[in-house]
């Protein structure tokens, strides 16, 4: 596609619940990150991909969340036992080369109830 | 710890007028520097970056930015502001070690443009 694809766009589920959030990057990039945007605050780091592996997930915040790019391209951000404070946008980019234009898709907003 | 700082979270300017938009910055080294842009309902758009040479940094829909290094600085502006320019504004920054792998970003500040 043209840019990055994100789905679902909103996603609601209850407290405790298991969601996954898919990430189609821009064909041909090799760097994909996921960030976390709450309510008026900026994104917040979660992970970095090079490729298939994460080069970088010092962002996640605990071990109820998860990333994979199996194949170096689609990424699936997953949350177990979801809390109420996981309530936010979570936002995916990709860039052909790491400091090169990173494009962003519009989000994935999970709110938990 | 890196961290960037945006001292306001609205800046007002009327249609016309100059606008700058204030960020500084704390990082090792030298680093990777942007400034993104985002309207309501649509995802972060990239404005600009600087990460090497000219400190004067030109970028989309007439902005730029200025790199200062003695005061750890990279401010937004623009000669002539327009109400289309009315969005939310980030600063973000990337240590120099990360290769920009790792984009932190400031809490933005709310550009209003009144006509």
């Amino acid at each position: 596609g043209a840019g990055v694809s994100q789905t679902p766009s909103n996603k609601v589920t209850e407290k405790g619940k298991y969601v996954e959030l898919r990430c189609d990057p821009i064909s041909g990039h090799t760097a994909l990150y996921w960030y976390r945007q709450s309510l008026g605050q900026g994104p917040e780091f979660l992970i970095y991909f090079q490729g298939t592996g994460a080069a970088d997930d010092s962002g996640l915040p605990n071990d109820r969340f998860f990333a994979v790019r199996p194949e170096g391209s689609v990424s699936t951000l997953k949350i177990q036992r979801t809390e109420r404070g996981d309530s936010a946008v979570y936002l995916c980019a990709s860039s052909a080369e790491p400091g090169q234009g990173t494009f962003f898709g519009q989000g994935t907003r999970l709110t938990v109830v | 710890a890196q961290s960037v700082a945006q001292p306001e979270d609205q800046v007002n300017v009327a249609e016309g007028n100059p606008l700058t938009v204030k960020c500084t910055y704390s990082v090792s080294g030298n680093p990777y520097l942007f400034w993104y842009v985002q309207y309501p309902n649509r995802g972060l758009q990239f404005l600009l970056k600087y990460i090497t040479g000219d400190n004067l940094v030109k970028g989309s829909y007439g902005f730029e930015a200025e790199f200062n290094k003695s005061q750890t600085s990279f401010h937004l502006k623009k000669p002539s502001a327009l109400v289309s320019d009315s969005a939310l504004y980030f600063c973000a920054v990337s240590p120099w070690y990360s290769s920009a792998s790792k984009i932190i970003f400031g809490s933005g500040t709310r550009l209003s443009i009144r006509p």
